[in-house]
């Protein structure tokens, strides 16, 4: 079973368009994590959600909106996609807020043409 | 916040040889975490060495951290081909966040 996933694992859109990533984890962590990495491998943090509510939402444009409907869900969804947002975007969990270990999905790759 | 910053950025070896790269961060940590990324795919944890800890084993891995230098080093012994990946440091500080830099790129020659 996998613990994180996410879909759709590859997006490819035009610019001005909204699009929407999703992540679910099976481990009954308490909190989920967004991370952007660039084409040089930097990760960086995007939010944090604890229990279904934003506790750390880093410099991020809010053409980004993330969503928690609820504990194992947390969704991307990004308003009027740039050439600068594409990117791999990786959710994690971990059990709780700066607990331990991150659990990481496989990733989507964002492709803005 | 503070990322880490690996060192070397790549690094290439033989089959067999031990690897070593090198973390740096810049304010005081609660733990620092390892982790692995193959190509392609998500990231997936190696090894959690808390603030007072000094070194720390797991299978072919060897964590070591000097809070006094503000460095931490990781040793994969008798390296095999499946070890290519990319690696990552991670210090967790009080902000409640783990940073990550931009890894070391390990190559393997069988």
């Amino acid at each position: 079973d996998t613990a994180v996933s996410q879909t759709p694992k590859y997006l490819v859109t035009q610019m001005g368009n909204d699009k929407s990533i999703k992540c679910e984890q099976n481990l009954g962590h308490d909190t989920m994590y967004w991370y952007k990495q660039d084409s040089k491998k930097f990760l960086k943090i995007m939010f944090s959600y604890n229990n279904k509510e934003l506790i750390i939402n880093e410099t991020v444009p809010n053409r980004f909106s993330p969503k928690s409907p609820d504990k194992a869900h947390l969704n991307l969804h990004i308003n009027s996609l740039e050439l600068g947002d594409s990117a791999v975007y990786f959710c994690a969990s971990s059990r709780r807020q700066g607990i331990g270990e991150q659990y990481f999905g496989p990733g989507t790759r964002l492709t803005v043409t | 916040s503070q990322q880490g910053e690996e060192d070397p950025q790549a690094l290439s070896i033989q089959e067999g040889e031990n690897a070593t790269m090198n973390c740096s961060y810049k304010t005081s940590i609660n733990n620092l975490q390892w982790y692995r990324q193959n190509s392609g795919r998500g990231l997936v944890h190696l090894i959690l060495i808390r603030s007072n800890e000094r070194e720390k084993h797991s299978g072919r891995l060897r964590v070591t951290l000097d809070t006094s230098k503000k460095s931490s080093s990781l040793l994969i012994t008798a390296s095999r081909a499946a070890d290519t990946a990319s690696y990552f440091c991670a210090p967790y500080n009080a902000g409640n966040m783990l940073t990550f830099g931009g890894g070391t790129r390990l190559m393997v020659k069988p």
